[in-house]
C-alpha cells in the first residue's frame, strides 16, 4: 500500500541549511507536498511539486524529487528559529484523492 | 494561499456529550472536504471524505454512526462526534480541496484543528 516515511527528527543551528528528506512509495503519485506544522496548530502549506518536475525553489525554500528513486527533499535556507515546527511529507494518492502523510520530522534550531 | 476556518478551536465537553465541528473554506469553494485525525507526535489519519450534497466516505475503521458528517454546501462541512468519551480525545483537522489559481492545481488547503477533550 501507500506508504510516507520521514526521519523524525532534525537539529540545526540558526543560519545553516536544513534538509529535511522523505520517500513515497506510490510512482502514480502526480502532486508531492511540504506541510508546516507549529505547535498546536493545523497545517500550513509550504509547497508542493508535480511529479513532472526535478526541482522547485520558492524564497528559501527548495524541493527536490528524484522520481526513480522516490525520494523528496526540502531544503530551508538561512533556516531561523521560527522556522522550528513539525515538516509532513504528503503525497496525494488515496482512493479519494486524498493526502498519506509521513509521520513529520520535528525540526529545531538553535540560536 | 485559501483559508480554511474551523470552529471551535478548542472544546472541552463531558463523557456522553455530542459535539459539532464546523470547517469552512472562506475564499474558495470546495467540493471535496476532508477530516483527519491526529494523536499527540503522531501524523494525520484520514478519516472520511465528503463531496458536497453527497455521503461521507469513510475509511476503514471509522465508526460512521460516531462520527457523522454533513457537508450541505460548497463551502461548509460539519463534524459530529456523537456520544463522546475520553478516547476521542484529539486534535481534529479539517481540509479542503480548492483551485490552486496560480498553478491550476487543486490543493488542499487544512483549517487550523480542533483540540477535543473528553473528560
Amino acid at each position: 500500500g501507500e506508504d510516507v516515511e520521514q526521519s523524525l527528527f532534525l537539529s540545526v543551528r540558526e543560519g545553516d541549511s536544513s534538509v529535511i528528506n522523505c520517500t513515497y512509495t506510490d510512482s502514480s503519485s502526480t502532486y508531492l507536498y511540504w506541510y508546516k506544522q507549529e505547535p498546536g496548530a493545523g497545517l500550513q502549506l509550504l509547497t508542493y511539486i508535480f511529479s513532472n518536475m526535478d526541482m522547485k525553489q520558492d524564497q528559501r525554500l527548495t524541493v527536490l524529487l528524484n522520481k526513480k528513486d522516490k525520494h523528496l527533499s526540502l531544503r530551508i535556507a538561512d533556516t531561523q528559529t521560527g522556522d522550528s515546527a513539525i515538516y509532513f511529507c504528503a503525497e496525494r494518492g488515496g482512493s479519494q484523492g486524498n493526502l498519506i502523510f509521513g509521520k513529520g520530522t520535528k525540526l529545531s534550531v538553535k540560536p | 494561499g485559501a483559508v480554511v476556518s474551523q470552529h471551535p478551536s478548542r472544546v472541552i465537553c463531558k463523557s456522553g456529550t455530542s459535539v459539532k465541528i464546523e470547517c469552512r473554506s472562506l475564499d474558495f469553494q470546495a467540493t471535496t472536504m476532508f477530516w483527519y485525525r491526529q494523536f499527540p507526535k503522531q501524523s494525520l489519519m484520514l478519516m472520511a471524505t465528503s463531496n458536497e450534497g453527497s455521503k461521507a466516505t469513510y475509511e476503514q475503521g471509522v465508526e460512521k454512526d460516531k462520527f457523522l458528517i454533513n457537508h450541505a454546501s460548497l463551502t461548509l462541512s460539519t463534524l459530529t462526534v456523537t456520544s463522546a468519551h475520553p478516547e476521542d480525545s484529539s486534535f481534529y483537522i479539517c481540509s479542503a480541496r480548492g483551485l490552486e489559481r496560480e498553478g491550476r492545481t487543486d490543493t488542499q488547503y487544512f483549517g487550523p484543528g480542533t483540540r477535543l477533550t473528553v473528560l
